[in-house]
């Protein structure tokens, strides 16, 4: 079985600072897929960044990067410039969706906030 | 992004009826929809998934008669709380696949309150 760990329960930055929120997952797979969702207070789930396993590259989105070391089953945020809308909580997800019934799976998620 | 559409987003009830609440994917034909349950200031946890035309899988722990799921089309998914009790109450999130390899997306949530 899978499972998704986030060490963090809460962090916080300054506004334009750059902060790292730390992911680690287990699993015997060898292609799945990971991600970076944001919750803000609205609660409305929002992706941030997603990153296929086969891919040594580390996905980028604007502000947004990761750090992925599959050997070490390690999936870092990278939160650049930090804004205050970047308040929110963030959950790590893993996900195989190979087939129809694979499921996406959350970690316990890191509450950040961004101080003005 | 595609859209899923989630209602209602409140609801309150009384203790011992049902609520239904609708998942519905509006740009795109989902094939797999998943319903989760958020505890204030923690993580979703997944409740079921759910594929168009066949059973619901239920997540070790949930109990099926309670939690009634339908996914009746590829753009609707309802979940419904049967005989609804105080600790029933909690935010519900649906999320779809619009097809493999791809990500979920998730409704607006619905927050339900068993009076």
């Amino acid at each position: 079985a899978q499972t998704v760990t986030q060490s963090q329960p809460e962090m916080s930055v300054q506004e334009a600072e750059t902060v790292t929120l730390s992911c680690t997952y287990d699993t015997s797979e060898n292609n799945y897929y990971l991600f970076w969702y944001k919750q803000p207070p609205s609660r409305q789930m929002i992706l941030v960044i997603r990153q296929e396993a086969y891919k040594q590259q580390n996905a980028t989105e604007n502000r947004f990067s990761v750090n992925f070391q599959k050997a070490a089953k390690s999936f870092s945020l990278k939160i650049s410039d930090s804004q205050l809308g970047d308040t929110a909580m963030y959950f790590c997800a893993f996900g195989l969706l190979k087939t129809s019934y694979d499921k996406v799976i959350f970690g316990p998620g890191t509450s950040l906030s961004v101080i003005p | 992004g595609a859209v899923v559409s989630q209602h209602p987003s409140r609801v309150i009830c009384k203790s011992g009826t049902s609520v239904k609440i609708e998942c519905r994917s509006l740009d795109f034909q989902a094939t797999t929809m998943f319903w989760y349950r958020q505890f204030p200031k923690q993580s979703l946890m997944l409740m079921a998934t759910s594929n168009e035309g066949s059973k619901a899988t239920y997540e070790q722990g949930v109990e099926k008669d309670k939690f009634l799921i339908n996914h009746a089309s590829l753009t609707l998914s309802t979940l419904t709380v049967t005989s609804a009790h105080p600790e029933d109450s909690s935010f519900y999130i649906c999320s779809a696949i619009r097809s493999l390899n791809t990500e979920a997306f998730f409704g607006q949530g619905t927050r339900l309150t068993v009076v």
